[in-house]
């Protein structure tokens, strides 16, 4: 089973309102990734997660805040968003984040929430 | 700083018409080449990944290369379902060791 799993598929939200996204895999991967992705353009890594401590984040605005509450779950809580936020987050994992045998960096992504901050 | 180039931007292709995408790369430590799939509004699916030069990999209508400086996503008699972005990543033995996304090639085959 190579799926990643996300919730919800659409998100409206005010620019005041806060919410959550949310992630799962059950592959048994040890790596999860939070990426934005605005129309056109490839995805743009936010947070990486491995063994459930966050090990990158790429300068992203705090009213962003990721969650990995255990090993097959990854969260990000949105607050006080901006409408230049609006775009499909998606998540990911992979079997490590730097592992040195093939395929233990290949990353799979999930369907991608959509959002839309008015 | 790893940097991936792919072209062209865009590519139309009659049902039954064969061609190529190119992924121009550059990076310190090749640790894997990754081309996924991505149809409007969705993730992107996982195609293949290509770890040294002279590998090949196949799947259905498409074949990955991959020498020391690119990578080709050939396309055998595409339909029209093959429409979709496809997308190439390299990752480096960096620090940071993430993927590099090139901005994809836009395939559109039409019936």
């Amino acid at each position: 089973d190579t799926e990643v799993t996300q919730t919800p598929k659409h998100l409206v939200m005010g620019m005041t309102n806060k919410k959550s996204l949310k992630c799962e895999q059950h592959m048994g991967h040890r790596a999860m990734y939070w990426y934005k992705q605005k129309a056109k353009k490839p995805p743009e890594l936010m947070f990486v997660y491995s063994y459930e401590k966050l090990s990158i984040n790429e300068s992203v605005p705090s009213r962003f805040s990721p969650e990995c509450p255990n090993s097959s779950l990854l969260n990000l809580h949105l607050h006080a968003l901006q409408p230049e936020d609006s775009a499909l987050y998606l998540c990911a994992s992979s079997p490590q984040v730097s592992g040195s045998g093939r395929g233990q960096n290949e990353q799979f992504f999930g369907p991608g929430t959509r959002l839309t901050v008015l | 700083e790893d940097q991936v180039t792919q072209s062209p931007e865009a590519l139309r292709l009659q049902e039954g018409e064969s061609s190529s995408l190119n992924c121009s790369y550059t990076v310190s430590g090749l640790r894997g080449l990754f081309w996924y799939r991505q149809d409007p509004g969705k993730g992107p699916e996982f195609l293949f990944t290509l770890y040294s030069a002279g590998e090949e990999k196949e799947k259905e209508r498409l074949k990955a290369t991959l020498t020391k400086k690119e990578s080709f996503l050939h396309i055998t008699a595409p339909k029209p379902e093959d429409s979709a972005t496809y997308l190439c990543a390299v990752q480096g033995a960096g620090s940071a060791r993430q993927l590099t996304f090139g901005s994809g090639t836009q395939l559109t085959v039409l019936p």
